[in-house]
């Protein structure tokens, strides 16, 4: 079946160093690949995402490219903030699931950007 | 526009006791979603409504039903709860079954305890 593996946390660093965090998946087909980020205390949103290979996703400095020869979805971001501290998701969706959205969600990764 | 809501926030039961929790969303979604979030674990889905006055069982439904109650509304109930069910709950909807690219919209989770 399908699977997201992304690295774990926590990770820390300091204000303005640079972000990644690696995620590589298993699919059958060509999925889409999402991250989702979680602020504490608070649901899920959408980061970024991308629908086919090569394809890069951005959003608020983030970036992530859709790598099907590696089968990864990395994210990056070259100056982080302390406002960017938050849990990370990696996340596919499967384009054969036969009727309705399923979504597989990684681990997450806590990251934590100190001053 | 409150997007997904969920009540209640926080809830303690004892073992055996049951509880429905609560999910609306008033973006007008054809699809909604029950996930469950474990340390270590991601998110596993539980049951999912592909449109209204329809349900299906997810990766993980033992010792849960749900009801499609309106388009709206998604309600997760715990008929005997037991230990193994603490966990956060996070409801989610999406726009329909078009695609694998819809954006899944969670709601601010609940944080159940079952001692």
């Amino acid at each position: 079946g399908d699977s997201v593996t992304q690295m774990e946390g926590p990770v820390t660093l300091s204000e303005e160093a640079f972000l990644t965090i690696n995620c590589t998946y298993t699919a059958t087909g060509y999925p889409s690949l999402f991250w989702y980020v979680q602020y504490p205390g608070e649901g899920l949103q959408l980061l970024l995402k991308a629908t086919k290979a090569d394809d890069k996703g951005s959003n608020k400095g983030f970036e992530a490219t859709y790598r099907k020869e590696t089968t990864s979805f990395h994210l990056e971001k070259g100056s982080v903030q302390v406002s960017d501290s938050a849990v990370y998701f990696c996340a596919l969706s499967d384009p054969n699931s036969g009727g309705y959205q399923k979504v597989t969600f990684g681990t997450g990764t806590k990251l934590q950007v100190i001053p | 526009n409150a997007g997904v809501t969920q009540t209640p926030k926080f809830q303690v039961l004892k073992t055996g006791q049951s509880m429905t929790l609560q999910c609306a969303q008033d973006m007008n979604h054809n699809s909604m979603y029950w996930y469950r979030q474990d340390p270590g674990m991601g998110l596993r889905l539980i049951y999912y409504s592909a449109s209204e006055g329809t349900t299906d069982k997810g990766e993980v439904p033992n010792g849960y039903n749900v009801s499609r109650l309106n388009k709206r509304e998604f309600s997760l109930r715990l008929e005997s709860a037991a230990p193994s069910q603490t966990s956060v709950y996070f409801c989610a909807s999406s726009e329909g079954l078009a695609g694998p690219y819809n954006e899944q919209f969670f709601g601010p989770g609940t944080r159940l305890t079952v001692l």
